[in-house]
Order: C-alpha cells, then structure tokens, then sequence
C-alpha cells in the first residue's frame, strides 16, 4: 500500500481540465517536494512536474502543480486523447530517508 | 543529450542469480543519484533504492533492503542492480533513473526504458 494516496482512476473528455490528487503526511510531502511522472501506454515515466510546480522545458503548460500542507494537486487543461496515462505523484520521504510513489491515476480521455 | 540503456530482457529461474545494467552518458555520471524502480505487471511504481555513483554511498527502500544490491562503477559510467536468489514475485520490469539534482531526494529527470525481467520455472 502506497504511503501517498492518489485516486485510482479519473476521466473526462476532449478539451476539458482535470485534476489528480495526492495526498500524504509531514514527513513527505509537508516536508519535501513533490514531483509528478507520465506514463504512457508500454512506456517508461517521464517527469512532467517537479518542485511542487515547475515544468521541465518541453512539457506544455496544460499541465499544473500545486502543493498545500499535506496534500498536492495536477491539473491538466485542454485534455488531449494523448494524455491517456497512468500518472504518479512522488515525494522524498524524510522517515524513510527514501521516496514514495502514490499509487498512480489512470487517466480516461 | 542524456542516455540510460538499460541491458536487455533477462528470463531466469526461481534461486538463480542477476545482475542488470544500466549504462549512462550525456552528463557526469559521478554527480547525480541513479535509482532503481520495480514495476509489477499491471502495478505502480515502488522505489528500490538510490546510489551515488561518486562515492557508492547508497539507501534502500525497507522493502528490499537485503533482498537487491545496487553498485555502480563509474570507470563506465553504469549502474546495476543484483539478486543472489530469484523469486517469481521478482518478475517485473526494473527501471534505472538519474535524479535531476546532486542531492538523493532531487526528482528523476531521466529514465531508461526499463528491462523486463521473468522468473518462472
């Protein structure tokens, strides 16, 4: 069982926003940043948002993230059919000394 | 531009021994963490354990702890991953990942593609 809890599954249609969430607890994503992962279909994650918000060069800005206390969002506007993935938060846990993986969102456009 | 090769499918026996690779190149290989993450069939990603190729200095995720080995040798700028005696539950796909920063809890800005590895008798 993922120590980072994220919905299993989220859907919605063509040109739509929708939103992921995960939540944790303070000794990671209270303390530590968190980063977001896109998996395609057969395909290794790629990093889609790290430092709680920031997008590494490449990624469009559809995509969003935000942390409050315990908790972190992704938001992804102007959904796209290639957006169909399977999405993972993930934070260094400070108890662990060691990361967490959310359990991952299998997003339906 | 940054490269992780991750050695081929690996079909193996319940009690043998492995050893997968993960070979680097684009970037200083001795300044970033590699990582290792195992992806069951169907299943999420869980953290294995991280390295610091400089100094070997490494962390294992209580999960695996004992149970993997993680090593790099930097005169080839290749991490790897160890198991002394397989279990079916080991059938999975591992993947290598570089951390985006010189500290252990940067997030992982490259991957490679995985290798896929069955135990079955």
């Amino acid at each position: 069982q993922s120590v980072l809890t994220q919905p299993p599954s989220a859907s919605g249609t063509p040109g739509q926003r929708v939103t992921i969430s995960c939540s944790g607890s303070s000794s990671n994503i209270g303390s530590n940043y968190v980063y977001w992962y896109q998996q395609l279909p057969g395909t290794a994650p790629k990093l889609l948002i790290y430092r709680n918000n920031r997008r590494p060069s490449g990624v469009p800005d559809r995509f969003s993230g935000s942390k409050s206390g315990t908790s972190a969002s992704l938001a992804i506007s102007g959904l796209r059919s290639d957006d169909e993935a399977d999405y993972y938060c993930a934070a260094w846990d400070d108890s662990l000394s060691g990361w967490m993986f959310g359990g991952g969102t299998r997003l339906t456009v | 531009e940054v490269q992780l090769v991750q050695s081929g499918v690996e079909v193996r026996k319940p009690g043998e021994s492995l050893k997968i690779s993960c070979k680097t190149s684009g970037y200083s290989f001795t300044s970033y963490w590699i990582a290792w993450v195992r992806q069951m069939p169907g299943k999420g990603l869980e953290w294995m354990g991280i390295i610091n190729p400089g100094d070997s200095d490494s962390r294992y995720s209580p999960s695996f702890q004992g149970q993997v080995t993680i090593s790099a040798d930097k005169t080839i700028s290749t991490a790897y991953l160890q198991w002394r005696s397989l279990k079916a539950s080991d059938t999975a796909m591992y993947y290598c990942a570089k951390t985006y920063s010189g500290s252990s809890n940067g997030g992982f800005d490259s991957w490679g593609r995985g290798t896929l590895v069955t135990v079955s008798s």
